[in-house]
């Protein structure tokens, strides 16, 4: 099935600093999520976007809906050591099929 | 919030040998639930989805007489796998759809399948 291409496949940061990473398709979606996994567990949503250009915040994270509707884009700030893990994207397109996004891992280094 | 379980977390089997995994919403009822695979270091790849009371729709490449599953109630779907080999070990991860909507999907915590 189709994947969306996440970049950058990892990231190795320092406790404090910004994060930034995305999620890119060849076709169109109507609704973009993101998710955070930690090891040996499921993903669990972080935040929901459900219209182009739309701008949704959840603590340290912000998460924006492309306006072409083929993006997406997370933004951490003030990384912590917790916020280590695999960040996935996923999307819904317009036939209503959902698919994940390749993932980033991220790590805080202390 | 949701929560979906899943039992065993871990399991190590004999090739050969039938492994089932239970997948069960504990506070929602699910018309749907997905069961996916993920490897070391990739993404979750969808296998299929079960919808209660009737027959799952298994993704292109997934044999279905390998990977059987069985929806039974609104709270539980069983993935079982047959006659288990070494390339079937993988983290398999199951979710629930609370409501109509993929932003209501509750994903449970994974089980490690080993096969020897």
């Amino acid at each position: 099935g189709q994947q969306l291409n996440q970049s950058p496949q990892s990231m190795f940061i320092q406790e404090g600093e910004d994060v930034s990473m995305n999620c890119t398709s060849s076709s169109i979606f109507n609704t973009w999520l993101w998710y955070k996994q930690d090891p040996g567990e499921g993903p669990v949503l972080l935040i929901a976007l459900y219209k182009a250009g739309e701008l949704t915040s959840n603590g340290r994270l912000t998460a924006q809906f492309g306006i072409t509707r083929k993006d997406s884009f997370l933004n951490i700030s003030a990384s912590i050591p917790s916020d280590v893990g695999i960040y996935f994207c996923a999307g819904v397109n317009t036939g209503n099929q959902f698919y994940f996004g390749t993932g980033t891992s991220l790590t805080v280094i202390p | 919030g949701a929560v979906v379980s899943q039992h065993p977390s871990r399991v190590i089997c004999k090739s050969g040998t039938s492994v089932k995994i239970e997948c069960r919403s504990l506070d929602f009822q699910a018309t749907t639930m997905f069961w996916y695979r993920q490897f070391p270091k990739q993404s979750l790849m969808l296998m299929a989805t079960s919808n209660e009371g009737s027959k799952a729709t298994y993704e292109q490449g997934v044999e279905k007489d390998k990977f059987l599953i069985n929806h039974a109630s609104l709270t539980l779907s069983t993935l079982t796998v047959t006659s288990a080999h070494p390339e079937d070990s993988s983290f398999y991860i199951c979710s629930a759809v609370r409501g109509g909507s993929y932003n209501e999907q509750f994903f449970g915590p994974g089980t490690r399948l080993t096969v020897l």
